[in-house]
């Protein structure tokens, strides 16, 4: 049962353009979400988060969008940047609980 | 702040051997998880601590798998009797709290491989 889908496995974006990357949830008792990226051989990182109560949250180049009603986040990247060219993983939880459900991840690849 | 350290990076073992990985968190943090992540896959939780207590186990972590945390700092997996089926990356990560203004802080992650 996998509750929280992202259904690009890759993505491939021109460096100063828009990279969008899509995450679909089922369990609509999620309330926060996350975005976490990973480099080869390293920890997946913290990227950007954001709670049921709101639709977007921005920190700089990163925007994240939500979606309840559909049950779909999305991250923008504005503008991508080669350093960008990474895996990225969108994360739920629900209130209380101590353990995030991770999609299967996007491979960003930002082309110069 | 030194980040969350796992050791070792790698380790190969052959089928049936026993495995123990550790993780010492970020100093302040009193949350502990270990998840797993296999090829083409997010992390799966595995298990978490709260200072010493385990306080929730998935359904993945059989019993060949044991997870400690004596002290309240590094924490310690054990897999024993290692089948082919583990072979994966294991992540530690850790937090100072739950909820939206604590996010996890993960390793770099243990990748075993059992031949």
């Amino acid at each position: 049962d996998q509750q929280v889908k992202q259904n690009s496995p890759s993505l491939s974006v021109q460096e100063g353009r828009i990279s969008i990357l899509n995450c679909d949830y089922t369990n609509s008792m999620f309330d926060y979400f996350l975005w976490y990226k990973k480099y080869p051989a390293e920890g997946p990182t913290f990227l950007i988060s954001i709670s049921s109560i709101k639709d977007k949250n921005e920190d700089g180049r990163f925007t994240v969008f939500l979606n309840k009603s559909a049950k779909h986040l999305s991250l923008h990247i504005v503008p991508s940047q080669p350093g960008d060219s990474a895996v990225y993983f969108c994360a739920a939880s629900t209130q209380g609980a101590q353990k995030l459900v991770f999609g299967q991840g996007t491979r960003l690849t930002i082309n110069p | 702040d030194t980040g969350v350290s796992q050791d070792p990076r790698h380790k190969i073992t052959k089928r049936g051997q026993n495995v123990t990985f550790r993780c010492d968190p970020i100093s302040e943090h009193n949350r502990l998880y270990w998840y797993r992540q296999t090829l083409g896959q997010g992390p799966e939780f595995l298990t978490y601590f709260q200072n010493e207590a385990q306080l929730e186990k998935s359904r993945l972590l059989s019993d060949r798998f044991s997870a400690e945390r004596p002290k309240g700092s590094f924490s310690t997996l054990e897999i024993q009797r290692t089948e082919q089926g583990d072979s994966a990356m294991y992540l530690c990560a850790s937090s100072l709290m739950a909820g939206a203004d604590s996010p996890l802080h993960f390793g770099n992650g243990t990748r075993l491989t059992v031949t």
